[in-house]
C-alpha cells in the first residue's frame, strides 16, 4: 500500500519568513495530494490540493509543488503569520474515477510555530 | 447541520469496557469515513461508507472494532473490550458524493478523544 513520509516533524520560523514542508510517497499510481491544517482540538482542514496533471498550484500565500518523477511534493507558505501556527499534514490517494472514494494516506505531520 | 458533528468529544473508558462513538455528517453527504489518529501521528484510515453500504473496512485494526451507518446518515463506531492501545482521537469525515472529495474536499469533524485506562 501507499506510504507517505513527511519532513520536518517540527518547524520554527519568525513572522514574515517562509516555511517549506516536504513529503514523499511510494505508490506511483497516487494522483491526488491534499494538504491539511489541524489546530488544537479540531479536525484537519483542507488548505490546498494538487492533482498529478499539474506541477504547481498557488492560493494567496500558500503554494504546493509536485514532482511525479521523484514522487515528492511540497507545501510552501510565504509571509508567515502567527495564526499559521498549527500541525500540517500531507496526504496522498488514487483518483481512479467514479468508483474511487478517496481513502487518504497521511504523513506524520509537521508542527509549525510562527514566532511574532 | 453546518459541519460534521461528533460525540462525545471526550471519552474515558476502563480497559475491557465497550464504547460507542457517534458521527453526524453534513446533511445529504453520501460518503463517510472514519480515521484513527494516535497522539503525534497522522490520521489512519479505518473504514468507508457510501450511504448505508460499508464498502471498505480494511483499516479496522481488529474484530473488536465495528462500524455501522444503517440509514445512510448517522454513523457509529463501536469498540468492544477496549484496550490501552485503542487510546486515540477518532475522526469522522463526510463528502457530498462518492468521488466528491476531489472536487469539494471532505469535511472532518473535531473528533472523539478516547482514553482507555
Amino acid at each position: 500500500g501507499e506510504n507517505v513520509e513527511q519532513h520536518p516533524s517540527t518547524l520554527s520560523v519568525q513572522e514574515g519568513d517562509s516555511a517549506v514542508i516536504k513529503c514523499t510517497y511510494s505508490d506511483s499510481a497516487s494522483n491526488y495530494f491534499p494538504w491539511y491544517k489541524q489546530e488544537l482540538g479540531k479536525g484537519p482542514q483542507l488548505i490546498i490540493d494538487i492533482r498529478s496533471n499539474v506541477g504547481e498550484k498557488k492560493d494567496q500565500r500558500i503554494a504546493v509543488t509536485l514532482n511525479k518523477t521523484a514522487k515528492h511534493f511540497s507545501l510552501h507558505i510565504t509571509e508567515t503569520q502567527p495564526e499559521d501556527s498549527a500541525v500540517y499534514f500531507c496526504a496522498a490517494t488514487i483518483n481512479a474515477g467514479g468508483t474511487s472514494y478517496g481513502k487518504l494516506t497521511f504523513g506524520q505531520g509537521t508542527i509549525l510555530t510562527v514566532h511574532p | 447541520g453546518a459541519g460534521v458533528s461528533q460525540s462525545p468529544r471526550y471519552k474515558v473508558a476502563k480497559r475491557g469496557q465497550d464504547v460507542a462513538l457517534r458521527c453526524d455528517p453534513i446533511s445529504g453527504h453520501v460518503s463517510l469515513f472514519w480515521y484513527q489518529q494516535a497522539l503525534g501521528q497522522g490520521p489512519e484510515f479505518l473504514t468507508y461508507f457510501q450511504n448505508e453500504a460499508q464498502l471498505d473496512k480494511s483499516g479496522l485494526p481488529s474484530d473488536r472494532f465495528f462500524a455501522e451507518r444503517p440509514e445512510g446518515s448517522v454513523s457509529t463506531l463501536k469498540i468492544q473490550r477496549t484496550q490501552q492501545e485503542d487510546s486515540a482521537v477518532y475522526l469522522c469525515a463526510s463528502s457530498p458524493v462518492d468521488w466528491g472529495m476531489y472536487k469539494y474536499g471532505y469535511t472532518f469533524g473535531s473528533g472523539t478523544r478516547l482514553t482507555v485506562v
